[in-house]
């Protein structure tokens, strides 16, 4: 168990609708990251936080936003849904700013989109 | 942009010694090289990090050249549990850091 926690596990929905997924970091860890990981696409860094402000951003469509709150919980909230978003998504805490930091991931997020 | 190369899949057998190299040109000067291991629906765990020469944990060691264009993971003695994707992961260059992370090697480890 890392300590990252993801919600939800599974998240079925379909195609043009927004969901929005939650991950709470380790404790005392202030950078949160999110990845992309479907079948042909390998693991896609998406977007970087450290204490609430945005570091770095990667490959995130326009659809795609996420935030990081005051108590330092991320949300991921992904619209206008296609079916080639269906992917796990995970989510990961670090203790520092900087990306090369060991990152500890959560279990995930499995989204299907039909 | 700086770019990963590993091999997409190596196939070994229990007890022997495993090398999984990764090239990266371009690296920042200041980032180090990290190898994390993912096993199926589950996230990447973090194995090993050096910055340049060589690193050693209780789990691999870690090999890494002068011109830091290129890194070495070695498993020793490996076991049918250490069958896994194995990801080299370096920063890029600038401001943005950016992670990049290779598309991993597929390890087997055969009995």
């Amino acid at each position: 168990d890392s300590g990252v926690t993801q919600t939800p596990k599974h998240l079925i929905t379909a195609t043009g609708q927004r969901v929005t997924l939650r991950c709470s970091p380790r404790s005392g860890d202030l950078s949160v990251y999110w990845y992309q990981q479907s079948l042909d696409q390998g693991l896609q860094f998406l977007i970087h936080y450290y204490n609430g402000e945005e570091r770095a951003k990667g490959n995130i469509l326009e659809r795609f936003s996420a935030q990081q709150f005051p108590d330092l919980h991320s949300e991921l909230n992904l619209s206008s849904l296609e079916l080639g978003d269906s992917a796990l998504y995970f989510c990961a805490s670090s203790g520092r700013a900087l990306s090369y930091n060991e990152q500890f991931f959560g279990p995930g997020t499995r989204l299907t989109v039909l | 942009l700086a770019k990963t190369t590993q091999p997409i899949s190596m196939d070994s057998y229990e007890g022997q010694e495993v090398n999984i190299t990764c090239s990266h040109n371009n690296i920042a000067t200041n980032d180090y090289i990290t190898w994390y291991q993912q096993f199926p629906s589950q996230g990447p765990r973090f194995i090993i990090q050096g910055y340049k020469t060589k690193v050693t944990n209780e789990v691999a060691s870690l090999f890494i050249p002068a011109d830091r264009k290129s890194s070495t993971l070695s498993l020793p003695r490996v076991s049918l549990s250490d069958t896994a994707v194995y990801y080299c992961l370096v920063g890029e260059p600038g401001n943005n850091r950016k992670l990049i992370w290779g598309l991993g090697t597929s390890l087997a480890v055969n009995p």
